[in-house]
C-alpha cells in the first residue's frame, strides 16, 4: 500500500504557481520523498526527490516540513503542458522498488 | 545516453491466448528492471522487478510471469490471457537501489477481448 495521502484532483491557473500537497505521517528516517508525474498515455516522469532539506531543480521545488510528515511540490509557473497526474511516493533509500499511489490529477486552466 | 524500448506499442489478443511483451534498455549495465501495469482509470501497480539476470521478484499473485534472460532484457509473459489482463504495461529501469530515479518506457497498451 502507498504510504502517502494526496488530494485526488486540483486546479491551477496557467502562469500561477501550482502547490501540490502530500501527507506522509508514518515516514521513517531512511525514507525519501519522491515525486513523479504521468501525462496521459505516457510513462511516468521523475520530477524530484528529497530526504530532509528542501530541493529545487529546473522542473520544480520540493518543500519538506521539519517533522517530515508532509511535503509540497511547487511548479513555479504552471503551463498547460503541466496537466498530469502527480504522484508523491515515500520509499526507503535502501529499497529497490517504489510503490505508486493514486496521485493528484492536476488541471491547468487557461 | 540511455534509452528504453518496449514492443509492441499496442496489442489486441483473445482471451486464452499467450502473451509476450519485451523491454530492452540501452546505454547502461546491470540496471534494475521493473514491470508495471495500469488498468483503465487506475493507478500504477508494480508487477515484477529484477536486480540481475535470472533474479525476479513478484509483487502480486497473478496470471503473469517475468523473465530476464539477458542483462538489459526483461520479458513479461502469460500462457493464457484473461480479460482482467487488459491495461497499459510499462517497463522501467534504474541504477542500483536507493534514491535513484526510475526511467519509464513508452508502454504497451494491451486489450484482451
Amino acid at each position: 500500500d502507498a504510504k502517502t495521502t494526496q488530494p485526488p484532483s486540483m486546479d491551477c491557473a496557467e502562469g500561477r504557481a501550482a502547490n501540490l500537497p502530500c501527507n506522509h505521517s508514518t515516514i521513517s528516517g531512511n525514507e525519501y520523498v519522491y515525486w513523479y508525474r504521468q501525462i496521459h498515455s505516457q510513462g511516468p516522469q521523475y520530477i524530484i526527490h528529497g530526504l530532509k532539506n528542501n530541493e529545487t531543480n529546473e522542473m520544480a521545488s520540493l518543500i519538506i516540513t521539519e517533522d517530515r510528515k508532509s511535503s509540497t511540490l511547487i511548479l513555479p509557473h504552471a503551463t498547460l503542458r503541466d496537466t498530469a497526474v502527480y504522484y508523491c511516493i515515500v520509499a526507503d533509500g535502501r529499497d529497490d522498488k517504489i510503490i505508486f499511489g493514486k496521485g493528484t490529477r492536476l488541471h491547468i486552466l487557461p | 545516453s540511455q534509452t528504453i524500448h518496449q514492443w509492441p506499442a499496442t496489442l489486441v489478443q483473445p482471451v486464452g491466448s499467450p502473451l509476450s511483451l519485451e523491454c530492452t534498455v540501452e546505454g547502461t549495465s546491470n540496471p534494475n528492471l521493473y514491470w508495471y501495469r495500469q488498468a483503465a482509470g487506475r493507478g500504477l501497480q508494480l508487477l515484477f522487478y529484477s536486480v540481475g539476470i535470472g533474479q525476479i521478484s513478484s509483487e502480486v499473485p497473478q496470471n503473469l510471469s517475468a523473465s530476464r534472460p539477458q542483462d538489459r532484457q526483461f520479458i513479461l509473459s502469460s500462457k493464457k490471457l484473461l480479460l482482467s489482463d487488459s491495461g497499459f504495461y510499462l517497463c522501467a529501469w534504474s541504477i542500483g537501489s536507493g534514491p535513484n530515479e526510475q526511467f519509464f518506457g513508452p508502454g504497451t497498451r494491451l486489450t484482451v477481448l
